[in-house]
């Protein structure tokens, strides 16, 4: 079965601080992995998108990486801010099918002064 | 419109009823999608219209839900004998086509009593 599991489920942490959020999928064949930023009422904005060639791709202070042998990619978040408190969802697509994106749960983020 | 828009913002229905949410895309926007979204999870695909068809609906729970786009612009997603199970915000989301990056509406919160 196609999944995407998000860990931790949610992480408190203090301005300024850096964080490192973790993403396992089991969706084959696949295609792209991507990285939302959802805010509490909001629909998702995409941070990253990443091909299974890619190894990492950053936008200002975001980071993603990509190791499509083990599956697995991660969200550095560099520098927090109060801003940055959001939820943060995985989401990677099959090579068949691309325009379905098979969501994880997110990671509920909380950024504190 | 700048962005993908959804009325109304919330709805709440008494079960058995018959509910329209609309979706108004990016101008330009050729792929139309719709998600579902529960508390506390990521959206899960319900249907992909390119242009004024459904390319793939096997989103769709079952036959209450519906959804059209007669000019390839606007989309409607209708949903009849509501059931409270049915409460979720749905989401829509836009691309220029079918492939790469999908922008996402504010959603629609559906509160069935």
């Amino acid at each position: 079965k196609n999944q995407v599991e998000q860990s931790p489920q949610s992480l408190i942490i203090l301005e300024g601080k850096n964080c490192t959020l973790q993403c396992n999928y089991t969706v084959s064949p696949f295609s792209n992995l991507r990285w939302y930023k959802q805010d509490t009422g909001r629909g998702p904005v995409s941070l990253t998108i990443m091909t299974f060639s890619e190894n990492t791709k950053s936008n200002g202070r975001y980071t993603a990486t990509l190791d499509a042998d083990t599956k697995q990619s991660s969200l550095h978040i560099t520098a927090s801010q109060l801003s940055d408190s959001a939820s943060y969802i995985c989401v990677v697509s099959l090579m068949d099918s691309s325009y379905k994106l098979i969501f994880g749960s997110g990671t509920r983020l909380l950024v504190r002064p | 419109g700048a962005g993908v828009s959804q009325t109304p913002s919330n709805k709440v229905t008494e079960k058995g009823k018959y509910v329209e949410l609309r979706c108004d895309p990016i101008s330009g926007h050729t792929a139309l999608y719709w998600y579902r979204q529960s508390l506390g999870q990521g959206p899960e695909f319900l249907i992909y219209f390119q242009g004024t068809g459904a390319a793939d609906d096997s989103g769709l729970p079952n036959d209450r839900f519906f959804a059209v786009r007669p000019e390839g612009s606007v989309s409607t997603l209708k949903i009849q004998r509501t059931e409270r199970g049915d409460s979720a915000v749905y989401l829509c989301a836009s691309s220029r086509d079918g492939t790469w990056e999908q922008f996402f509406g504010p959603g629609t919160r559906l509160t069935v009593l």
